[in-house]
């Protein structure tokens, strides 16, 4: 079964717009972590933002917010005033302590284009 | 902001061979790991390494793949006998506990 779950494989949104990726994710471990990673056409990957299960407030950088609403499972990641180089894949990702090692479990990734 | 490295960047090999990809995890890191992402698709966990030994692995991870913390700074993936379907980019991760992995910028393996 699918840990985490991003709906949109392709998005589009005007340059200066907010836009927001979805992310669901699965899981019965109390505690855990969830990540949003961009990833560019040169192919690194970028840490954007994290959010802990216990986490009393949404996690925010800059223009980057998490929408986490726990009881919901769903961590969405809010891109306000769009810029031509947040055009990538964006990938959520759960760290999860099954196993012991704490690895993280990806997402199949949403494309993000912006237009100018 | 500290960095993970590793190299090559790019790695083109031929089929059967065994190939070497270097990661220098950042140092006082104790979490050490490798993912893989076949071009297109997300990116998948194989192994984790913790106090000098493997602390999990995925069923991906089978015999022909093996890490080594050889010098305390280095940490290496070695695939033996590459297949065209391990093509992918091999990314490293560190942590130092319970902060976030840092990324290297990946290496792209091309089994020809």
């Amino acid at each position: 079964a699918q840990k985490i779950t991003q709906t949109q494989p392709g998005m589009f949104v005007q340059e200066k717009e907010a836009v927001t990726l979805d992310c669901t994710y699965d899981t019965s471990d109390p505690s855990y972590g969830l990540f949003w990673y961009k990833q560019p056409s040169s192919g690194e990957m970028i840490f954007l933002i994290y959010q802990g299960s216990y986490d009393q407030q949404n996690a925010t950088e800059g223009r980057y917010s998490l929408n986490f609403q726990k009881a919901r499972k769903s961590a969405n990641l809010v891109i306000s005033a769009s810029q031509l180089g947040d055009s990538a894949m964006y990938f959520c990702a759960m760290r999860e302590a099954q196993g012991g090692s704490e690895k993280l479990v990806f997402g199949k990734g949403t494309k993000l284009t912006v237009n100018p | 902001e500290p960095e993970v490295t590793q190299t090559p960047s790019h790695q083109v090999t031929q089929m059967g061979q065994e190939v070497i990809l270097r990661c220098v995890p950042i140092s006082n890191h104790l979490y050490f790991y490798w993912y893989r992402q076949i071009l297109g698709q997300k990116v998948e966990f194989l192994v984790s390494f913790y106090n000098n030994e493997i602390s999990e692995k995925s069923e991906i991870f089978d015999d022909q793949f093996s890490v080594e913390r050889p010098d305390g700074s280095n940490f290496t993936l070695k695939i033996r006998s590459t297949k065209l379907e391990d093509s992918a980019m091999y990314f490293c991760a560190s942590r130092r506990s319970a902060d976030r992995a840092f990324f290297g910028q990946g290496t792209r393996l091309t089994v020809v």
